[in-house]
């Protein structure tokens, strides 16, 4: 059984520019969930997508974009980019029920100039 | 809203010996999950522990436990027979039910001593 993996491991970017971090689910989870971890705090939920679609979302700008492919993979998009959006951001999968658990990725760790 | 409080930043114990980490939360619905991930320094976040409100006996994980008190919103893990692997951040999270998002306390840093 595969884990759920992201790339890259570290990214380097310059204040104003794109970045696209991406994410592959655990083998058998349909649902991916994605949370911004800044330096010495506990995660927060960005959104959460579910057959390719969003399905529910934090107090996060609509710079924050998403998308969800038929594999159930994940892109998390982040336009604009701000000092303080520096941060590890981390991806989570499960299978979308009332009662199922997320499995988290190794994260992105997402340096802002 | 629910929130998710963890009042110690850090705690350190011996090797083999047992300690506490306390949470709280607050929230007003009666269907809801619980659970501690651990962080350790490779930055995954991994499942340590998860508990249905609904059940009133606490979840046991070989050396992990909860103490989990409904009424006083309490949801404390106990680690027994701690190791130096133990050593990591660990989070104290909240999910209501029927709706997967996670809310997390701020953590706590556990430093295992041999």
């Amino acid at each position: 059984e595969t884990g759920v993996t992201q790339s890259p491991t570290h990214l380097i970017k310059t204040r104003g520019q794109q970045v696209t971090l991406r994410c592959s689910s655990q083998s058998g989870h349909n649902t991916v969930s994605w949370y911004q971890q800044a330096l010495g705090q506990g995660p927060q939920f960005i959104f959460q997508y579910y057959r390719e679609e969003e399905n529910g979302r934090g107090n996060f700008p609509p710079r924050f974009s998403g998308l969800q492919f038929p594999n159930y993979s994940s892109e998390l998009n982040v336009n604009a980019l701000e000092l303080d959006d520096s941060a590890l951001y981390l991806c989570a999968s499960s299978f979308h029920s009332r009662t199922d658990t997320q499995y988290f990725g190794p994260g992105t760790r997402l340096t802002v100039l | 809203a629910q929130t998710v409080t963890q009042s110690q930043p850090e705690m350190s114990v011996q090797e083999a010996e047992t300690v506490t980490l306390s949470c709280t939360y607050d929230t007003s619905e009666s269907n809801y999950y619980l659970f501690w991930y651990k962080q350790p320094p490779s930055r995954q976040m991994i499942l340590v522990i998860r508990q249905e409100a609904y059940k009133q006996q606490n979840a046991t994980e070989n050396r992990f436990s909860v103490n989990f008190q409904k009424a006083a919103k309490s949801f404390s893990l106990k680690i027994s027979d701690s190791q130096l692997g133990d050593t990591a951040m660990y989070f104290c999270a909240f999910s209501r039910g029927g709706y997967n998002k996670l809310i997390f306390g701020a953590g706590t840093r556990l430093a295992v001593h041999p």
